[in-house]
């Protein structure tokens, strides 16, 4: 996996945008960056993910650098229930695949 | 439309007793993975399993854990003998396939099975 440098922890506050940023200097052409969330206890969940171009759905959006070295993550209107560790992931683009998760960021979102 | 069931959510089992976790991935798909979170510590990947087939079991401690995935019912984690240091959350995560499966979106992941050791 290429490795991934995200912050330990972040604050935000309450409807406000969280920006969440990931540095993978080390990613190859055709690997992708993913981001996933863990809630207190619950299982991960996944939020999104891109190779090159910036995506958005309905939970966040995800801007790529265009060297493709580092990403951030965007809750527009972030809410007490974002709260969550935040991983960011480029796993291998071959071979059998699997999702290897580092520490995370830990966002709270403060009233 | 259900997502990734694991059973049961808490087990206890005494020293020395088997832990059998169970795992039916989502509809329609064939690729499951498991993963350990010890208690204030980070998902640790176990073991990526293809119907009747083990991938890739790099992350399974050599001794006393296996996991299934047969052609028919749910993938099961089995820990025999359990010690206190197997406490922890399982997760169990499903996804159609590798490669440009997971491109689609991602594993989806369950709630998990807490498992004490007492």
């Amino acid at each position: 996996d290429a490795k991934t440098t995200q912050p330990p922890s972040m604050d935000c506050a309450e409807g406000r945008a969280a920006n969440l940023p990931c540095n993978h200097s080390t990613i190859s052409g055709n690997e992708y960056v993913y981001w996933y969330r863990q809630i207190h206890s619950q299982g991960p969940q996944y939020i999104i993910h891109g190779l090159k171009n910036n995506e958005t759905n309905e939970m966040a959006s995800l801007i790529i650098t265009e060297d493709r070295k580092s990403s951030t993550l965007i809750l527009p209107h972030a809410t007490l229930r974002d709260t969550a560790v935040y991983y960011c992931i480029a796993p291998p683009a071959g071979g059998a695949q699997k999702l290897v998760f580092g520490q995370g960021t830990r966002l709270t979102i403060n009233p | 439309n259900a997502g990734v069931m694991q059973n049961p959510r808490h087990l206890v089992r005494r020293r020395g007793q088997e832990a059998r976790l169970r795992c039916s991935p989502m509809k329609g798909h064939s690729h499951v993975y498991w993963y350990r979170q010890l208690p204030e510590e980070g998902l640790k990947f176990m073991v990526y399993l293809q119907k009747e087939n083990i991938i890739d079991e790099s992350g399974m401690p050599k001794e006393r854990f296996s996991a299934e995935f047969p052609k028919e019912g749910p993938s099961i984690l089995r820990i025999q003998q359990v010690v206190r240091g197997d406490s922890a959350a399982y997760f169990c995560a499903s996804s159609p396939g590798p490669g440009p499966y997971l491109r689609r979106g991602g594993y989806t992941f369950g709630s998990g099975t807490r498992l004490t050791v007492v």
